[in-house]
Formats: C-alpha cells, structure tokens, sequence
C-alpha cells in the first residue's frame, strides 16, 4: 500500500524565518517517485520537485530545499528566509513505478507567512 | 506554452442532477488523470485515461465516470450528485513515454457544490 502523511496541519511564520515541512512515506516498491508540489488560493497544483527512489542527493532550489531519506522514509522541505509570497498549501506526493500514473497525496500542509 | 484548462471553473447544482466537467491537457500530453479534492479526504484520484482507454481507476462508486476524446481532452461525469460531491475536482496532465518527466501539471480546477 502507498502512504503519504503530512502531520502538519497549518504552520504558521513570520517572515524570513526559515521552516521545514515534514513528509513520510510508505511504500514497499523499490522504484517509486516523490513530488511536492504548492497550491496558492487558486487552486492549482504548482510542480516543484521530484525525486526518485535511487537517487537520495538532496537538492537546493534558491530558497528551497529538499532532504531525501530512504532510511527514515522521508522527503522534508525548507524553505529558507519566508516570503509572505510563499504562504499556500503544500502537498507531498509518492508516486510507485507498480501504481502507473497514479499519485498518493498527503493532507498538505498549510503555510501561512506573517508580514 | 498554454497550460492545463479546466471548464466551469464554478457550478452549482442540486443533489439528484448530474455534472460534466471538461479538461483540456498541455498539448501534446496524451495522460489526463483527475482527482478530486475536499477538506476532509484531501487529493483523491478518481481516474486517469490515455488512449482514449481508462488506464487506472480510484475508488469511487459508479456514479464517477470519465472519457478520453482523440485529441486527448477529456470529461468527467457524475450521476445522481449527492452532498458529499462537492468538492474541487482536479485535471491533471503528464507526458507519457520517453521523455517522461513523471510529474502532474494541474488545472485549476472545477469547484461543484451541491445544494
């Protein structure tokens, strides 16, 4: 079975404070994918990265960043020196090479940045 | 490069009647995947057509149904709407095939509420 959970509901910052996201998966394939993706008031599912399972390099992305841990089945995101810009919805997502086309969402996380 | 395109982007409707919803993909996406999104469930997969074909279906009753037109647009249906249908009902499209870059680029969204 393939599990995403986000245990933040809403996390709230004041801005160009840093803050982590938590993500934890569960799956038993050994090829799989994961995705976060940002949902601002519009309502549409921004891409931001994906990682795939063989390749645990962490990656920084400007004001971003991801740590990929298979051993503890995580895929946390920062985001360093928040905007007010950058307040939304998160969503992190696994997708597994045995589910096709098929993602698993979390409940997302809700970030609120404080002028 | 024009991007996912959702239509309505708004309805109301009454429980008993029904509802089609119409996506059309980034041009030269062939897979069109839809979930549906509320505050309690968060982002569940409904189904994902390529082809023309339904590759992948979520578990949703009988009442939810889709297609695939040549061109790879593509429409969802609901039947017999109840309460508990309203909801954000996301498109999403991917390349499939080399070069798969695997992640969903979203619409953003038809919201059905029913009354």
């Amino acid at each position: 079975a393939q599990k995403v959970t986000q245990a933040q509901t809403e996390i709230s910052v004041v801005e160009k404070e840093d803050v982590t996201l938590d993500c934890v998966y569960e799956t038993r394939d050994t090829t799989y994918y994961l995705f976060w993706y940002k949902q601002p008031p519009s309502g549409e599912l921004v891409f931001l990265i994906r990682r795939n399972s063989f390749d645990e390099q962490n990656e920084i992305s400007g004001r971003y960043s991801w740590n990929f841990q298979k051993s503890t089945s995580s895929f946390n995101f920062t985001i360093t020196a928040s905007q007010v810009v950058d307040s939304a919805v998160y969503f992190c997502a696994l997708r597994s090479s045995n589910t096709g086309n098929q993602f698993y969402f979390g409940t997302g996380t809700s970030l609120t940045v404080i002028p | 490069k024009a991007g996912v395109t959702q239509t309505p982007r708004y309805l109301i409707k009454t429980r008993g009647q029904q509802v089609t919803l119409s996506c059309s993909p980034i041009s030269g996406h062939r897979s069109v995947s839809w979930y549906q999104q509320t505050p309690g469930q968060g982002l569940q997969f409904l189904f994902e057509y390529f082809s023309e074909t339904q590759r992948n279906k979520g578990n949703f009753p009988g009442r939810f149904s889709g297609r695939q037109f040549s061109n790879s647009r593509s429409e969802m249906n609901v039947s017999t709407l109840e309460l508990g249908d309203s909801a954000l009902y996301l498109c999403a499209s991917s390349l499939v095939g080399a070069p798969n870059t695997g992640e969903l680029f979203f619409g953003e969204g038809s919201r059905l509420t029913v009354l």
